[in-house]
C-alpha cells in the first residue's frame, strides 16, 4: 500500500515570493504522482502529473514539480506566486499497474499575502 | 478537458431525511466513478468505487446501507445519504475515469457537494 506525507499543513508567503510545497511518498512498487489544487468549495483540479520520462514536470500556470526517486519526493515549486494561487494543494500517488485509485496527502494550504 | 458535473453544489436537509447527490460525466463515458468525503481541513477519504452495472465497492468503515451508490449508466452515478444525521455533514466529491483508458490516466473531479444536516 502507498502513502503520502505533506509535512506542511499551511504555508504563508508574500506575493511574488518563491514557494515550495513538500510531498513525500512511500510505496513498494513504482508509482504515478500528482498534484491537485482545490479552491474554496470546489472540487479538485489536476495541476500536474508525473507518469514517466523527464523527472521535472510543469503546469501551464508556472508551477513545477520534480520526481526524486531516491528521496521519494515530489515537491511542488513556483518561483513567484500570485494572490490567485491561494488554495489547498494535494499531493497524490497511485501505483503503476494498479486500479488507479489515488491516495491523497492531507493537503497544504497555500496562503499568499499581498 | 473532460468535465464532471456534480449536483447539487449545496444542500441543507433535516435530520432523518435522505439526500441524493448526482455525478455526471458530461463529455465522456465513465466506467468507474469514485466517491470521496472531505472533512474540514483534511484530505479526501475514499468512500467507495462504483462500476457501471455492478455493485459498488465500499472502503472499510463505510456503511453501504447508509451511503447508497448507484451507477446505472456510463455517464451517471448517484450517492444517496439515507437517514442523514448531523455527523454526515461534510463535503462530498465524485471523480470519474474515462472508459477504456489505462490506469495511468487521471480521474476528473466534480465540483463537490456541501451537505449540511440540521
Amino acid at each position: 500500500a502507498q502513502s503520502v506525507t505533506q509535512l506542511d499543513s499551511q504555508v504563508p508567503v508574500f506575493e511574488e515570493a518563491p514557494v515550495e510545497l513538500r510531498c513525500n511518498y512511500s510505496s513498494s512498487v513504482s508509482v504515478y504522482l500528482f498534484w491537485y489544487v482545490q479552491y474554496p468549495n470546489q472540487g479538485l483540479q489536476l495541476l500536474l502529473k508525473y507518469l514517466s520520462g523527464s523527472t521535472l514536470v510543469e503546469s501551464i500556470n508556472g508551477f513545477e514539480a520534480e520526481f526524486n526517486k531516491s528521496q521519494t519526493s515530489f515537491h511542488l515549486r513556483k518561483p513567484s506566486v500570485h494572490i490567485s494561487d491561494t488554495a489547498e494543494y494535494f499531493c497524490a500517488v497511485s501505483e503503476k499497474g494498479g486500479s488507479y485509485i489515488p491516495t491523497f496527502g492531507r493537503g497544504t494550504s497555500l496562503i499568499v499575502h499581498p | 478537458g473532460a468535465v464532471v458535473s456534480q449536483h447539487p453544489s449545496r444542500v441543507i436537509c433535516k435530520s432523518g431525511t435522505s439526500v441524493k447527490i448526482e455525478c455526471r460525466s458530461l463529455d465522456f463515458q465513465a466506467t468507474t466513478m469514485f466517491w470521496y468525503r472531505q472533512f474540514p481541513k483534511q484530505s479526501l477519504m475514499l468512500m467507495a468505487t462504483s462500476n457501471e452495472g455492478s455493485k459498488a465497492t465500499y472502503e472499510q468503515g463505510v456503511e453501504k446501507d447508509k451511503f447508497l451508490i448507484n451507477h446505472a449508466s456510463l455517464t451517471l452515478s448517484t450517492l444517496t445519504v439515507t437517514s442523514a444525521h448531523p455527523e454526515d455533514s461534510s463535503f462530498y466529491i465524485c471523480s470519474a475515469r474515462e472508459a477504456g483508458t489505462g490506469s495511468n490516466t487521471e480521474a476528473f473531479f466534480g465540483q463537490g457537494t456541501r451537505l449540511t444536516v440540521v
